[in-house]
């Protein structure tokens, strides 16, 4: 079965830094990129930036660029999405995604991780 | 970035009926458009892709179309399952912007 798994909820302070991972299986990681995608809560979908794990390309939101950090372990089918400083307003549920097509940047997400919970309060 | 504006933002409809979404983006996206559908707590689920492409496991009764900048999903016979969000999404130039969510509510 293609899955993705990501890692479970955080509760963080603000200024805290935080790793999240999403783990792929039953497909080819490094073939697919995987996607970010924000949602604050009671808000729509915000699609944050992609990596492709076979070569580390990434690609951000230019209104995220700086913010956030994502990056890939193709040895172990793992995606990251990092950052180093958190903000009360990063509470969010943050989901991985993988586009329908290997290599393929211009896709629709078919597999989507379970979501990880970011709580930043003081 | 590219905005996405869906119409409308939210729906009631009863079981049998025949449901219509647009969504126009801001400038052209040729037919780099997909549809989501998503439930309270869940992930989304890809209902369509590449403007009017059904994935496996989508129903049937779901279908897309449109090009350029004005697009639409259509529900052809409303189920109780059928209850949810649906956002579409452009996949055309990053930042792969999404619609703001149309919310469908059963009557």
């Amino acid at each position: 079965e293609v899955q993705l798994v990501q890692s479970g909820a955080e509760v963080k302070k603000p200024g805290d830094s935080l790793k999240i991972s999403c783990k792929g299986s039953g497909y080819s990681f490094s073939n697919y990129w995987i996607a970010w995608v924000r949602q604050m809560p009671g808000k729509g979908l915000e699609w944050m930036g992609t990596v492709y794990p076979g070569d580390s390309d990434t690609r951000y939101s230019p209104s995220l660029q700086g913010q956030v950090s994502i990056s890939a372990d193709k040895s172990i089918s793992t995606a990251y999405l990092q950052w180093s400083s958190l903000k009360a307003s990063d509470t969010a549920m943050y989901y991985c995604a993988r586009p329908v097509s290997s290599g393929s940047l211009n896709d629709a997400f078919d597999i989507w991780g379970q979501g990880t919970l970011v709580t930043v309060s003081s | 970035d590219i905005q996405m504006t869906q119409s409308p933002s939210s729906l009631s409809a009863s079981v049998g009926d025949r449901v219509t979404i647009t969504c126009r983006p801001s400038q052209t996206i040729s037919s780099y458009l997909n549809w989501y559908q998503q439930k309270p707590g869940k992930a989304p689920k890809l209902l369509i892709y590449a403007a009017s492409n059904l994935p496996s496991g989508a129903p049937s009764r779901f279908s897309g179309s449109g090009s350029g900048t004005d697009f639409t999903l259509t529900i052809s016979s409303l189920q109780p399952e059928d209850s949810a969000t649906y956002f579409c999404q452009q996949s055309y130039s990053i930042p792969y912007t999404f619609g703001q969510g149309t919310k469908l509510e059963i009557k």
